[in-house]
């Protein structure tokens, strides 16, 4: 089965502190990628970040960035001197290839608060 | 201007009514997703379509009913609903399905 789990429901950070978000993904396949989301109040689920499973570099976005483990399947998202606006939802997903094209999985989000 | 527009934003609907809910992308992708969102659970697909054809349709009752006319627009016609169908109903589309999604900010469900 391809699951994904976040295990971290709710956390709080204060602002301009750096805060991780842990992820870990169950799959068989070799190939896939990784991508954390998020969903602030609005609704809009953004893209944060974007990994490649083959790909041993860690992804970098300004302040964000992830550490991309493949043999554990774990995939942390860092967020560096938080601010307020980074106040969301964040959902990790991976996505498989099938017969009809890519399906992401999603986790089931942890609530970061970003406290002033 | 997100780029993936739906609407209505809200819906409150009783469990005999019939309604649709709209999304419309202005990407120019190929590829578009429902997906529901339920609270303290992941986000469940529910529908894809490729090219305007169904390529997934992961053991959705009957009562939803998705429509796509073209690449741009895509609907989810709602008959006969139950309480536990409420929940954030979120359009997504990518220009290819291996490709990040773009999400819209979806139209919560109330059903009475």
């Amino acid at each position: 089965a391809q699951t994904v789990t976040q295990s971290q429901p709710e956390m709080s950070v204060q602002e301009a502190e750096t805060v991780t978000l842990s992820c870990t993904y169950d799959t068989s396949e070799n190939n896939y990628y990784l991508f954390w989301y998020k969903q602030p109040p609005s609704r809009q689920m953004i893209l944060v970040i974007r990994q490649e499973a083959y790909k041993q570099q860690n992804a970098t976005e300004n302040r964000f960035s992830v550490n991309f483990q493949k043999a554990a399947k774990s995939f942390s998202l860092k967020i560096s001197d938080s601010q307020l606006g980074d106040t969301a939802m964040y959902f990790c997903a991976f996505m498989i290839w099938g017969n009809q094209g890519g399906k992401l999985i999603f986790g089931q989000g942890t609530e970061l608060s970003v406290k002033p | 201007e997100t780029g993936v527009t739906q609407t209505p934003r809200h819906l409150v609907m009783g469990m005999t009514n019939k309604k649709s809910l709209k999304c419309e992308q202005h990407l120019g992708h190929n590829a578009m997703y429902w997906y529901k969102q339920s609270a303290k659970k992941p986000l469940e697909l529910m529908f894809v379509y490729n090219f305007k054809e169904q390529t997934e349709n992961n053991s959705v009752p009957s009562r939803f009913s998705p429509e796509c006319p073209n690449s741009s627009h895509l609907f989810l016609h709602l008959h006969t609903l139950q309480p536990e169908d409420s929940a954030l109903y979120l359009c997504a589309s990518s220009q290819e399905t291996e490709l990040p999604q773009h999400f819209g900010d979806g139209t919560r469900l109330s059903i009475l």
